[in-house]
């Protein structure tokens, strides 16, 4: 496609139940963001993968939390045994970075995530 | 820890002038930044970007500044216009030591009064 596609769109869910969220990004792209966003806030560093490196987990807020990449296309946010104060918005960004040349992240309109 | 932060959570304007709206850093290593624009329900869309060798760009009615002594970025909005009401982040890029991330800072919401 054309852009970053997230899905779904909205996803509500009960406390305790597991959720995937999906992301594709832009063909050849090979540096993959994702982030979390709640009400009025900024955007919350969770996971970055770039090429075959180890993706840098740092973000992860709990081991509730995990993702995985296919290669340099698909990526999945596991969130396990959803909490309400895992409610937010969950965006994903590709961009292309090979040695010192990087383009600008380019951004999907993300997963609006709400846990009852 | 890196962090970018904004000094101005909110700014409320004028149609017709014009914007400013800042951003420091305190990575001195970044080597890139980038403004985004985001709109309700919407996800952030790049506005411009500068790298650290540089220290102006200009685009479309937007200019960004950026003062490396300082670690000081911002992004001027000409003749702004109702559409430019959104939330403004500025974004830092540093790589190195094994690890390369975007560092968003808590943005500005920028309200263009008609």
């Amino acid at each position: 496609g054309a852009g970053v596609s997230q899905s779904p769109s909205n996803k509500v869910t009960e406390k305790g139940k597991d959720v995937e969220l999906r992301c594709d990004p832009i063909s050849g792209h090979t540096a993959l963001y994702w982030y979390r966003q709640r009400l009025g806030q900024g955007l919350e560093f969770l996971i970055y993968f770039q090429g075959n490196s180890a993706p840098d987990k740092s973000g992860l807020p709990s081991d509730r939390f995990s993702a995985e990449r296919t290669g340099e296309s698909v990526s999945t946010l596991t969130i396990q045994r959803t909490q309400q104060e895992d409610s937010a918005v969950y965006l994903c960004a590709s961009s292309f970075i090979q040695g010192l040349l990087n383009t600008e992240a380019f951004f999907g309109q993300g997963t609006r995530l709400t846990v009852v | 820890g890196e962090s970018v932060g904004l000094h101005l959570p909110t700014l409320s304007v004028q149609e017709g002038d014009n914007s400013i709206i800042n951003c420091a850093y305190s990575n001195s290593a970044s080597d890139y930044f980038i403004w985004y624009k985001q709109e309700s329900g919407k996800g952030p869309q790049f506005i411009i970007d500068i790298r650290s060798n540089m220290d102006k760009r200009q685009g479309q009615r937007v200019t960004v500044l950026l003062n490396k002594t300082v670690k000081h970025l911002s992004l001027q909005i000409a003749a702004t216009q109702p559409g430019d009401s959104a939330v403004y982040f500025c974004a830092d890029f540093t790589r190195g030591g094994g690890s390369e991330k975007l560092v968003f800072g808590k943005g500005t919401k920028l309200t263009v009064n008609p």
